[in-house]
């Protein structure tokens, strides 16, 4: 069964610190995607990074970078740096391609929350 | 700007007092979902859509109707709110789902 487990309920950094959100997923599928979302305090799911099951190559986006390894079923998501106002829920997210495909659904975990202290 | 639209932000309300909330894209996207976000559950697929007048249940579709009339607009409905049904609900939409979900703004509703 399609399951995302992100073992880590809450992080508290200081300020400048590098910090990483750990995230493991379950499919059935060969094809899939996986997706890391921000909710900051305000409430708004924001959309960070999409990765297909097809391109292990790691991503760097800034301070943000990406870690995907399909041997561990792992898509790990490193800040570095780390600032007050990342402090947010980060969700890790599973759509899959055949089984998930048709109804449209991601599979999100339950979320890491991420204080930085100043 | 490209964006999908809630409304309201928030809303209080009695239980059995039947409510709708509103959620328009215009994107033209295809697929449409409303998403419910509870402490300590993550986000559970309530009712999608994958078109026109295609709807289908999610995870957790008690409790909930939707309608899609026209490609941009497709409103939840609770006809009889209970308290079980206070939540954080997002809508959103997406061209193809592998591609990621835009998401609304969110609509707190508390059921009392």
């Amino acid at each position: 069964a399609q399951k995302v487990t992100q073992a880590q309920t809450e992080i508290s950094v200081v300020e400048k610190e590098d910090v990483t959100l750990d995230c493991v997923y379950e499919t059935r599928d060969t094809t899939y995607y996986l997706f890391w979302y921000k909710q900051p305090p305000s409430g708004e799911l924001v959309f960070l990074i999409r990765r297909n099951s097809f391109d292990e190559q790691n991503e760097i986006s800034g301070r943000y970078s990406w870690n995907f390894q399909k041997s561990t079923s792992s898509f790990n998501f490193t800040i570095t740096a780390s600032q007050v106002v990342d402090s947010a829920v980060y969700f890790c997210a599973l759509s899959e391609a055949f089984y998930g495909g048709s109804q449209g659904n991601l599979i999100f975990g339950k979320g890491t929350k991420l204080s930085v202290k100043p | 700007e490209a964006q999908v639209t809630q409304n309201p932000r928030y809303l209080i309300t009695v239980t059995g007092k039947k409510l709708t909330v509103t959620c328009s894209q215009n994107m033209n996207h295809e697929y449409m979902s409303w998403y419910r976000q509870d402490p300590g559950l993550g986000l559970r697929q309530i009712y999608y859509s994958m078109n026109v007048e295609v709807t289908d249940k999610g995870d957790v579709p008690e409790g909930y109707k939707v309608s899609r009339k026209e490609k941009r607009n497709f409103p939840l409905i609770l006809e009889s709110p209970s308290p079980n049904q206070t939540s954080l609900y997002f809508c959103a939409s997406s061209l193809r789902p592998q591609g990621g979900y835009t998401f609304g703004s969110g609509t707190r509703l508390t059921v009392v």
